[in-house]
């Protein structure tokens, strides 16, 4: 079937500009999670969705991240005036619902966003 | 967060078994243990879990040490295509912030 699906897979823009970043879980998964990962480094957690509410954004790293969920389907992480550090690979996931026991979480491909 | 230390890296012959190992003496009783693996310029992909038990499936096999402090991760036949890091991560109860370290490194020789 289909898997956790991310667009676009690349972006390259200047520093200033705001990126948005699309995620399309797979079909009925009720979370939906964003990672981010350096190069060279491990997964840093950003935000989680349960439904279309996010009770964890405790990792966004700045008020410049944002991120929407709707039709509890598709998300939107989206980055204001971006900075040169932001350059990384934005990954999403999604699962079957954390509260009901442990649930493997299915990646996306991610995408990777650099800076100029 | 309870912690995990792996080998950064392993070397495997293709066809062979691989036991890929992970400490984690500091785990809780409500701690999983989770084995991810990431292919080069790809997403993690989730590999296996256990709480206590040995546990099985298509891809791998996962041993866990009676005390929970340990646990080994099995390729039965490596293929070039296993080649990849290996991430062995705890998570607990209903927690889902999945943490990854650095994991280990495996290279698969034809």
């Amino acid at each position: 079937g289909a898997g956790v699906s991310q667009s676009p897979s690349n972006k390259v823009t200047e520093k200033g500009k705001d990126v948005e970043l699309r995620c399309d879980p797979i079909s009925g998964h009720t979370a939906l999670y964003w990672y981010r990962q350096r190069l060279g480094q491990g997964l840093e957690f950003l935000i989680y969705f349960q439904g279309n509410s996010a009770p964890d954004k405790s990792g966004l790293p700045s008020d410049r991240f944002s991120a929407e969920r709707t039709g509890e389907s598709v998300s939107t992480l989206t980055i204001q005036r971006t900075q040169q550090e932001d350059s990384a690979v934005y990954l999403c996931a999604s699962s079957h619902n954390p509260g009901r026991g442990h649930q493997p979480q299915h990646f996306g491909d991610g995408t990777r966003l650099s800076i100029l | 967060d309870a912690k995990t230390t792996q080998p950064n890296s392993m070397e495997s012959n293709e066809e062979e078994p691989v036991h890929l190992p992970c400490n984690h003496s500091t785990i809780s009783g409500t701690d999983y243990i989770h084995w991810y693996r990431q292919l080069p310029s790809q997403g993690p992909e989730y590999v296996i879990h256990g709480l206590t038990s040995n546990v099985n499936n298509r891809m791998a096999s996962l041993a866990i040490a009676e005390d929970r402090k340990s646990s080994t991760l099995i390729l039965h036949r490596a293929t070039l295509r296993d080649a990849a890091v290996y991430y062995c991560i705890l998570c607990g109860g209903s927690n889902y912030k999945l943490t990854f370290g650095k994991g280990t490194l495996l290279t698969v020789n034809p």
